[in-house]
């Protein structure tokens, strides 16, 4: 199995920027996670779906921040305008069914924002 | 907010020596996992404990659990300098099932 997939791996952009991060979730996992990354404040959940439906975005940090999943195979997690302050690694995770507990990385997506 | 917390920040060991992480938090959980993740890279799961369970193991590694003081260990026997990594506790608490992860403990094997 490939792994969930991230893309890309990284990214620089500039202040006020749209940016498009992907995932492909593994093949058969019902739930999805994507999570941020940074020194200061550790990982956070941003949101989550179980059968492509969000469940929980209440760690979302704003309006400039958005998560589809149009299937069961891809999701993005879009910041439009971007910020420096949005500077972090964004990882995606997913896991088989919503009440099992090992979660399934991917390596994350690397944002600089200027 | 963060549910669990790990002690130490960070920890540097010699090679064949053993390393103690520690994870407290705060609520009530239905089991609580160990992540592992190398410098850039993702995290990995390492073992799941749940709550009705008091201690596991896993090859070098043993999880305690201790639900009445709200706290966790994550022992590494043995180590090597490969074990060199952030070692992260998450709680996975609530009808919800999302996990929350904590700070991370620092390891550093010196060879």
């Amino acid at each position: 199995d490939a792994g969930v997939i991230q893309s890309p791996r990284h990214e620089v952009t500039e202040m006020g920027q749209e940016v498009t991060l992907r995932c492909k979730p593994i093949s058969g996992h019902n739930s999805l996670f994507w999570y941020r990354q940074t020194m200061m404040r550790g990982l956070e959940l941003l949101i989550y779906f179980n059968n492509n439906v969000p469940i929980d975005d209440s760690g979302m940090p704003e309006d400039r921040f958005s998560a589809k999943m149009p299937n069961a195979s891809f999701s993005t997690l879009k910041i439009q305008p971007s910020e420096p302050r949005d500077s972090a690694v964004y990882f995606c995770a997913s896991r088989l069914a919503a009440n099992t507990g090992e979660l399934f990385f991917g390596e994350g997506s690397r944002l600089t924002v200027l | 907010s963060q549910q669990g917390e790990e002690d130490p920040q960070a920890l540097s060991i010699q090679e064949g020596e053993n390393a103690t992480m520690n994870c407290s938090y705060k609520t009530s959980i239905n089991n609580l996992q160990w992540y592992r993740q190398n410098s850039g890279r993702g995290l990995v799961h390492l073992i799941l404990i749940r709550s009705n369970e008091r201690e596991k193991h896993s090859g070098r590694l043993r999880v305690t659990l201790d639900t009445s003081k709200k706290s966790s260990s994550l022992l590494i026997t043995a180590s090597r300098a490969a074990d060199t990594a952030s070692y992260f506790c998450a709680t996975d608490a609530g009808s919800a099932r999302q996990l929350t992860f904590g700070s991370g403990t620092q390891l550093t094997v010196l060879p």
